[in-house]
């Protein structure tokens, strides 16, 4: 079955440090990544997503992640975190073949403090 | 540009009651699907939908049911609610393919006493 890791549910981190969110998928021949961020109160919105090519991607905000195969990893990290930057963050993860269902993980709350 | 759209944002509900939350895209969407959001589960699929008439289960679909009979709606019906049934739940569009961008709703927030 697919599945999708988050290890840290919370990351405490002060503003203007970097921070990374970690994120691990069961592996599988064709997989997409997605990165989705959810401000309180709000629905779900899309950061970044990874398809092919270049494993570095570039999203929203100053945020970017890394695919890497042989990990089957798709960190997410930013250089230097604002207050505004404090919501939760879920990786997911769609398979080919699949149509649009995505899986995702259990989140990661991203709390940025002074 | 409405993009997808829930109602009701909050609802509570006695247990055994059904209802109804209603949800509607205007981006010509064919995919569409529905999700629950627990604390420490993440979002898991309900029911989802790859156009007018065709319907399918997700994940964790017992005790919901779902039709689609146009492009625009997917309604998702609770038959007899139960407390293990209140949750934040989300109702997403998008362009059927597994590398496309999934567009969520702003959620209803459904307690069951």
């Amino acid at each position: 079955a697919q599945s999708v890791t988050q290890l840290d549910s919370q990351v405490p981190v002060f503003e203007e440090a970097p921070v990374e969110l970690r994120c691990n998928y069961s592996s599988s021949v064709s997989v997409y990544l997605f990165w989705y961020v959810q401000y309180p109160n709000q629905g779900l919105q899309l950061l970044l997503k990874y398809l092919s090519g270049s494993t570095l991607v570039k999203g929203i905000n100053g945020f970017e992640a890394e695919f890497n195969k042989s990990q089957t990893s798709f960190h997410l990290r930013k250089p230097s975190v604002h207050i505004s930057d404090t919501a939760e963050y879920f990786c997911a993860v769609s398979y080919t073949g699949t149509a649009s269902k995505l899986t995702f993980g259990t989140g990661t709350r991203l709390q940025v403090t002074l | 540009n409405a993009g997808v759209t829930q109602t009701p944002k909050f609802q509570v509900l006695k247990t055994g009651q059904s209802m109804t939350l209603q949800c509607a895209q205007d981006m010509n969407h064919e995919y569409m699907s529905w999700y629950r959001q627990d604390p420490g589960m993440g979002l898991r699929l309900i029911h989802y939908s790859v156009g007018a008439g065709i319907t399918d289960q997700g994940e964790v679909p017992n005790g919901y049911n779902v039709s689609r009979s146009t492009t625009e709606d997917f309604p998702l019906r609770l038959l007899s609610a139960a407390p293990s049934q209140t949750s934040v739940y989300f109702c997403a569009s998008s362009i059927t393919g597994s590398n496309t961008e999934a567009f969520f709703g702003q959620g209803t927030r459904l307690t069951v006493v």
